[in-house]
């Protein structure tokens, strides 16, 4: 298995609501990533877990809250957001933070706020 | 600090033209290079890597890109362009020293013309 898969595909949420975005991997990797990606827009970082620990928080909005219950695991939880928090979300992995072979990103998340 | 540049956020080619896509970096030591592309509402799949071995990297698809220390380059080529070769392309570049993180380029969106 050489995938990260994002579940779910699209999400419309309100801003009053709590979703859940979920990411799984089972290639053994024990670096996963958050990115967000606007429309034409390069993926920016949202967090780094390491080891099933959060080794970088890039100054993300409480609102936003990671998860890796496991090393094969890692969710993004999600309330109260804002409308400009539209975007696409990648998850993705890396056999470490120490092997520069590059990420496999999953298939994203396509969330939508109203 | 780590940069890097897509020259050309929007590059057009004819059905069998050459491709050409330009990515410049800085970097104060060796850096890992990486091409990424990304089909519309999909993920990033990795095209080809340059991790210190051989300077002319061959990918997936019939692409590949050549890592010129003395140009700070690391270009995309592929020789006959496909319709199915329209896409948005990212380089990306990584260091060691800053724990394998990505610094993504802005992304070149590649159209080409039948």
């Amino acid at each position: 298995d050489t995938e990260v898969t994002q579940t779910p595909k699209h999400l419309v949420m309100g801003m009053t609501n709590k979703k859940s975005l979920k990411c799984e991997q089972h290639m053994g990797h024990r670096a996963m990533y958050w990115y967000k990606q606007k429309a034409k827009k390069p993926p920016e970082l949202m967090f780094v877990y390491s080891y099933e620990k959060l080794s970088i928080n890039e100054s993300v909005p409480s609102r936003f809250s990671p998860e890796c219950p496991n090393s094969s695991l890692l969710n993004l939880h999600l309330h109260a957001l804002q409308p400009e928090d539209s975007a696409l979300y990648l998850c993705a992995s890396s056999q470490n933070r120490d092997t520069p072979r590059g990420y496999t990103f999953g298939s994203g998340t396509r969330l939508t706020v109203v | 600090a780590q940069s890097v540049t897509q020259l050309g956020s929007h590059v057009s080619v004819s059905e069998g033209a050459l491709v050409l896509l330009r990515c410049n970096y800085s970097s104060s030591v060796p850096p890992y290079l990486f091409w990424y592309v990304q089909y519309p509402n999909q993920g990033l799949q990795l095209l080809l890597k340059y991790t210190s071995a051989a300077t002319l990297v061959k990918g997936i698809n019939g692409f590949e890109a050549e890592f010129k220390k003395s140009e700070t380059s690391f270009h995309l080529t592929k020789p006959s362009a496909h319709m199915s070769d329209a896409a948005e392309y990212f380089c990306a570049v990584s260091e060691l020293n800053t724990g394998n993180q990505f610094y993504f380029g802005t992304g070149t969106s590649l159209t080409v013309i039948p």
